[in-house]
């Protein structure tokens, strides 16, 4: 199985502060990464899949870089609205792991 | 607009069972792949099973691999997952989710239904 290791597992930020949240897989998985954003009692929220392709309707204060076993997620200008769990998954094969999650918290 | 409403949840004793099911709308349900994704009490998201769109090819998780089952009826647009045999460690909300055409990413998520096992 693809292991994913995502750090930090939380972080301290400020509004209108550009964060970054790392991912790293244990073997490559060329561009199949994906990022989630989860409001708590709510459900995940595609934001970036391919690695760095914008989901549709989500700001493009989201971006995403990485391939291979790297992968990064930069939030610019955060937003109170941002502050909220973010997931990394794997779609390279199943089973298809997440991160175990990245708080970004005021 | 795509929707996605998960019912079935509820609670269960252990060693009982349980079917989920998750009505869709808003897109060619057949075309597309289905996913199930669960999320323990305040615990991170683990992907359970996906689900082809012809119904074919099936998906699991090693933990649940001999006791839960997904299946589809295309015809009336419904993703089912059938568990059996639950733990208390299945305990989590459920959340049924579209895959998209590219990457196998899950790009649109039900509410999620909260299966509690517990006598």
């Amino acid at each position: 199985d693809i292991q994913i290791m995502q750090s930090p597992s939380s972080l301290s930020a400020s509004v209108g502060d550009r964060v970054t949240i790392t991912c790293r897989a244990s073997l490559s998985i060329s561009s199949f990464l994906n990022w989630y954003q989860q409001r708590p009692g709510k459900a995940p929220k595609l934001l970036i899949y391919a690695a760095s392709i914008l989901q549709s309707g989500v700001s493009s204060r989201f971006s995403g870089s990485g391939s291979g076993t790297e992968f990064t997620l930069t939030i610019s200008d955060l937003q109170p609205e941002d502050f909220a769990t973010y997931y990394c998954q794997q779609s390279h094969s199943t089973p298809r792991t997440f991160g175990l999650g990245t708080k970004v918290e005021i | 607009e795509v929707q996605l409403v998960e019912s079935g949840g509820g609670l269960v004793q252990p060693g009982g069972s349980l079917t989920l099911s998750c009505a869709a709308s808003g897109f060619t349900f057949r075309s597309f792949g289905m996913t199930w994704v669960r999320q323990a009490p305040g615990k991170g998201l683990e992907w359970v099973s996906t689900i082809t769109g012809t119904g074919i090819y099936t998906y699991y998780t090693d933990s649940v691999k001999g006791r839960f089952t997904v299946s589809r009826d295309n015809s009336k647009n419904t993703l089912s997952l059938q568990m059996n045999s639950l733990r208390a460690e299945d305990t989590a909300v459920y959340y049924c989710a579209k895959d998209s055409d590219y990457n196998s990413c899950s790009d649109y998520w039900g509410q999620g239904t909260l299966v509690t096992v517990s006598s």
